[in-house]
């Protein structure tokens, strides 16, 4: 059974930065593009980005394009997402995603990780 | 403002049929990039409910079906049950923003 489990999430200042994590189990992660993709507090859906299974190719939403990098480490089985210059408009839960079918669709996910950006 | 458009609400009594339409553009649903639907619990993550326009994964009731055509997809849910009360959101890539678009999410009240 393919399962996600998203961590690091929390509290931050505006301007600060934060690491989360998606541990990855169930299935063989080396093989499978990964996605993040944010719920803002009683909004809907937002692709943020997603990599390939090399960790070569990388693609970002234009919202946080130059401030988040998404990476992987396939020995490690877990994906991660650096977001610095972190503003109020990027709180939110963060989920991680894979799919059968390359980058856009996403058949299994994990149950997110709260990020808060307040002073 | 989603780059596909949803209605923000449905509703049907149990029993019922409910349609929930997706609309996009020539760069996206139009461009013949396929349509993903997915069922969210609040609360929870969410569920892939149909793939490729009109795919049910394993698991997934037949009540559950999904159509596609020129710029638009659509979601009917039939024998409305209780716990088909949701939200549901339509996606699909986009070439012009070279990345997935979701819909801006509708939810479903079952009467």
């Amino acid at each position: 059974e393919v399962q996600l489990l998203e961590s690091g999430g929390g509290l931050v200042q505006p301007g600060g930065s934060l690491r989360v994590f998606c541990a990855a189990s169930g299935f063989t992660f080396s093989s499978h593009a990964m996605t993040w993709v944010r719920q803002a507090p009683g909004k809907g859906l937002e692709w943020v980005s997603g990599i390939s299974t090399g960790g070569d190719t990388t693609y970002y939403a234009d919202s946080v394009k130059g401030r988040f990098t998404i990476s992987r480490d396939n020995s490690r089985n877990t994906l991660f997402l650096q977001m610095n210059s972190l503003r109020a408009e990027d709180t939110a839960v963060y989920y991680c995603a894979t799919g059968q079918d390359g980058f856009w669709r996403y058949d299994s996910w994990g149950q997110g990780t709260l990020v808060t950006v307040s002073s | 403002q989603s780059v596909l458009t949803q209605p923000p609400s449905v509703s049907g009594a149990p029993g019922q049929r409910v349609t929930i339409s997706c609309t996009g553009s020539s760069y996206n649903i139009g461009a013949g990039y396929a349509v993903h639907w997915y069922q969210q619990v609040p609360g929870t993550g969410p569920k892939l409910l149909i793939y490729a326009n009109d795919n049910r994964p394993l698991g997934v009731p037949d009540r559950f079906s999904g159509s596609k055509s020129g710029t638009s997809a659509s979601l009917a849910i039939s024998g409305l049950q209780a716990e088909d009360e949701a939200d549901y959101y339509c996606q699909s890539y986009d070439s012009s923003l070279s990345g997935s678009v979701f819909g801006g999410g509708t939810k479903l009240t079952v009467l």
